[in-house]
C-alpha cells in the first residue's frame, strides 16, 4: 500500500464549478499537509499549506484535513480553465523535519472545460 | 525571494552515456536541497537530500548520484545511463518547517 493515495482523474468540470480533489493516507505521524499545482512541463507551485486538523481558506481554495479519518481535501470554488493543471497532494511528519522531505501523492489532472 | 535554476529544460541522451544535471540557488543560503524524479502518472520520488556541503544522502539505491560542490549548487550526475533513468527530474529546497519550492525541471529521455 501507498503512504499517500490520490485519483489520477483525468477530472473533467465544466468552468465555475466546484472541484473536489481528495487524498488518504496510511502514516499517522503526518502533521504538515500542502497541495501543490503543477501546468505541463513546468515544476509543481505550492498552492495551499495546512498544520494539523481544520480548514484553511485561500481566496477561491479551500484546503480541508480530517487526521482521524487520514483525508485531505482541496476545494476549487468557481473554477476557470486555467485551473487545469495536475494537482499534488504532499504531506511530511515530525519525525521528518531533518531532512524535511516531503511525501507525494500521484497527482490528479483537472480539466476545466469553458 | 528564492529562484532555482535547472538547465537544461529537456535532454535526450542515448543509453551509456554520462549525465549531468546542475541545479543552482539564488537568495537563500545554507538551504536543503532535494532531488526529485517525477515518471509518467506517478508521484514525485525524492532520490537525493543535501542538508549543506557534500552532506548527501540517498534515498533509493540506484544509478545515479548526487553532489554539492557549493553551499548553492546541487548536481545529479549518472556515469552509464539507462533506459529507466527517463523521467522529468526536479531540484527543490525547502523553506520554513516543509515547504518545498521547485525549479522548473528537466526531462530526459534515454534513447
Amino acid at each position: 500500500q501507498k503512504e499517500v493515495e490520490q485519483d489520477p482523474g483525468p477530472l473533467s468540470v465544466p468552468e465555475g464549478a466546484i472541484v473536489s480533489l481528495n487524498c488518504t493516507y496510511s502514516n499517522s505521524a503526518f502533521q504538515y499537509f500542502m497541495w501543490y499545482r503543477q501546468y505541463s512541463r513546468k515544476g509543481p507551485e505550492l498552492l495551499m499549506y495546512t498544520y494539523s486538523s481544520g480548514n484553511k481558506e485561500d481566496g477561491r481554495f479551500t484546503a480541508q484535513v480530517d487526521k482521524s479519518s487520514k483525508y485531505i481535501s482541496l476545494f476549487i470554488r468557481d473554477s476557470q480553465p486555467s485551473d487545469s493543471a495536475t494537482y499534488l497532494c504532499a504531506m511530511s511528519s515530525r519525525m521528518d523535519t531533518g531532512r524535511r522531505a516531503l511525501t507525494f501523492g500521484s497527482g490528479t489532472r483537472l480539466q476545466v472545460q469553458p | 525571494s528564492q529562484t532555482i535554476h535547472q538547465w537544461p529544460a529537456t535532454l535526450v541522451q542515448p543509453v551509456g552515456s554520462p549525465l549531468s544535471l546542475e541545479c543552482t540557488v539564488e537568495g537563500t543560503s545554507n538551504p536543503n536541497l532535494y532531488w526529485y524524479r517525477q515518471a509518467a502518472g506517478r508521484g514525485l520520488q525524492l532520490l537525493f537530500y543535501s542538508i549543506g556541503i557534500d552532506q548527501i544522502s540517498s534515498e533509493v539505491p540506484q544509478n545515479l548520484s548526487a553532489s554539492r560542490p557549493q553551499d548553492r549548487q546541487f548536481i545529479l550526475s549518472s556515469k552509464k545511463l539507462l533506459l529507466s533513468d527517463s523521467g522529468f527530474y526536479l531540484c527543490a529546497l525547502s523553506r520554513g518547517n516543509t515547504e518545498a519550492f521547485f525549479g522548473q525541471g528537466t526531462r530526459l529521455t534515454v534513447v
